[in-house]
């Protein structure tokens, strides 16, 4: 099984709707989760990170955190166009070593 | 502004020949990464380093060569060694955040190469 796991898409929504994009992870030693934006041809950005069980919430965005079934989200809000990229999910734990998902690619349609 | 610079952004490379990406940030952070980033490969690390002169194998280290001899520079050599290296590449750095002990990266605008 892999550390973690996130469904490469591409996802299609329309302007306007929530995108619900989700990793699950299988090492309980995880304890702190980060999402990052990439677009294409660019270096990843970083969006939020969050250590805790529970939501974040930034802007348009909005980070959850459920360590108990070992599932994390991100959700966009009135999603736009320029929401269009690939989103990747990372995690570490005392250790600091990070592990990425693979990323999931999110198109934006007008 | 503070932030990771990596140079070239496009770079072409007979097979055979070695070749060095740099990598330079002002954002006094004590580790700097190099990553690989394959179309369905996720990011794979080649190299970290947490602190100046010392540096550790990733998970895909073989054909690669680094030094770390500033805080602020950790160069990436693709050898002539390294199988495929066509290959989108990105550097980053981090520091623990004091609050959570979180090790956030932040991350270069990347360098491809190409291998002709």
């Amino acid at each position: 099984q892999k550390e973690v796991e996130q469904d490469p898409g591409p996802l299609s929504v329309p302007e306007g709707a929530i995108v619900s994009l989700n990793c699950t992870y299988s090492n309980s030693a995880f304890q702190y989760f980060m999402w990052y934006r990439q677009y294409s041809r660019k270096g990843p950005e970083l969006l939020m990170y969050t250590y805790s069980s529970g939501n974040k919430e930034d802007g348009r965005f909005t980070a959850q955190v459920d360590k108990s079934s070992k599932y994390i989200s991100l959700f966009i809000r009135d999603s736009q166009p320029s929401d269009s990229a690939t989103y990747l999910c990372a995690m570490g734990g005392l250790d600091d070593k990070i592990i990425f998902g693979k990323g999931t690619r999110l198109h934006i349609l007008p | 502004d503070g932030g990771i610079t990596q140079s070239p952004k496009y770079l072409f490379r007979k097979e055979g020949q070695n070749v060095t990406l740099s990598c330079e940030q002002n954002l006094n952070h004590d580790a700097m990464y190099w990553y690989r980033q394959d179309p369905g490969q996720g990011l794979r690390l080649i190299y970290y380093s947490q602190i100046v002169n010392d540096f550790q194998k990733g998970d895909i280290a073989e054909g690669y060569s680094v030094s770390r001899e500033k805080k602020e520079s950790f160069p990436l050599t693709v050898t002539s060694a390294q199988k495929n290296p066509t290959a989108f590449y990105l550097c980053a750095s981090s520091i623990v955040q004091a609050s959570s002990g979180a090790n956030v990266l932040t991350f270069g605008a990347g360098s491809r190469l190409t291998v002709l």
